[in-house]
């Protein structure tokens, strides 16, 4: 069964503590995405990796970190630095440049104590 | 950057009845428009999605147009039913930078 695996559903961390989100495609998709989405609010990329050892920011970077040492996963780490880090977070995949359906993985709901 | 705006916020409708969400876009480069649904707690699926070398696209109840001239294209759904409810999102793309740009979402209610 190929798809975008997300974990833990829920998180609940103190303030104060850096948390990391989990996210695995067994897809061979060549690019990764991380989106955060807030109430009733559209998604806002935080970062993307077109190639596995390569990331780029997206346009709410501050206060996150990523890695991509193999190409089906992308853990996403929510440092101290984030001001205001409860929100819905969304891990999705393309599978190439050329062949750009992006598919979502079922995301991790992240609230600060 | 890339700038979608997408119209309404809210949409309610009767069972059977039509729903129709629009969306303009700013770069015309943008050459991919895919259209997702999301139910609460759950992540986008995408539904339905169309390039830039086509004006519309059908899939049973659902259709997409688009209008590169006017840089606007649209979400229709016809015959509604009440599984139909959820908040709908567009989004615009470009081939090759593999960056997506979404619109703020739609909340549909379709009432029985």
């Amino acid at each position: 069964d190929g798809g975008i695996t997300q974990s833990p559903k829920y998180l609940f961390r103190k303030e104060g503590q850096n948390v990391t989100l989990s996210c695995e495609q067994n897809l061979n998709h060549d690019a990764m995405y991380w989106y955060r989405q807030d109430p009733g609010q559209g998604l806002r990329l935080i970062y993307y990796s077109q190639i596995v050892n390569d990331f780029q920011k997206g346009d709410i970077a501050e206060g996150y970190s990523v890695s991509r040492e193999k190409k089906e996963s992308f853990p996403l780490t929510v440092t101290s630095a984030q001001k205001n880090p409860t929100a819905f977070y969304l891990c999705a995949s393309t599978e190439d440049r050329a062949n750009n359906e992006q598919f979502f993985g079922p995301g991790t709901r992240l609230t600060v104590l | 950057g890339e700038n979608v705006e997408q119209h309404p916020s809210t949409l309610s409708v009767q069972e059977g009845d039509s729903a129709v969400i629009k969306c303009t876009y700013s770069d015309s480069a943008s050459n991919y428009f895919p259209w997702y649904k999301q139910e609460l707690g759950k992540g986008p699926q995408l539904i339905i999605d169309i390039r830039s070398n086509v004006g519309e696209k059908k899939d049973q109840r659902i259709a997409v147009t688009l209008n590169k001239t006017a840089k606007h294209f649209s979400l229709h759904i016809t015959e509604t039913q009440p599984e139909d409810s959820a908040v709908y999102f567009c989004a615009a793309s470009i081939s090759n930078f593999n960056k997506f740009y979404f619109g703020s979402g739609t909340k549909l209610n379709v009432k029985p």
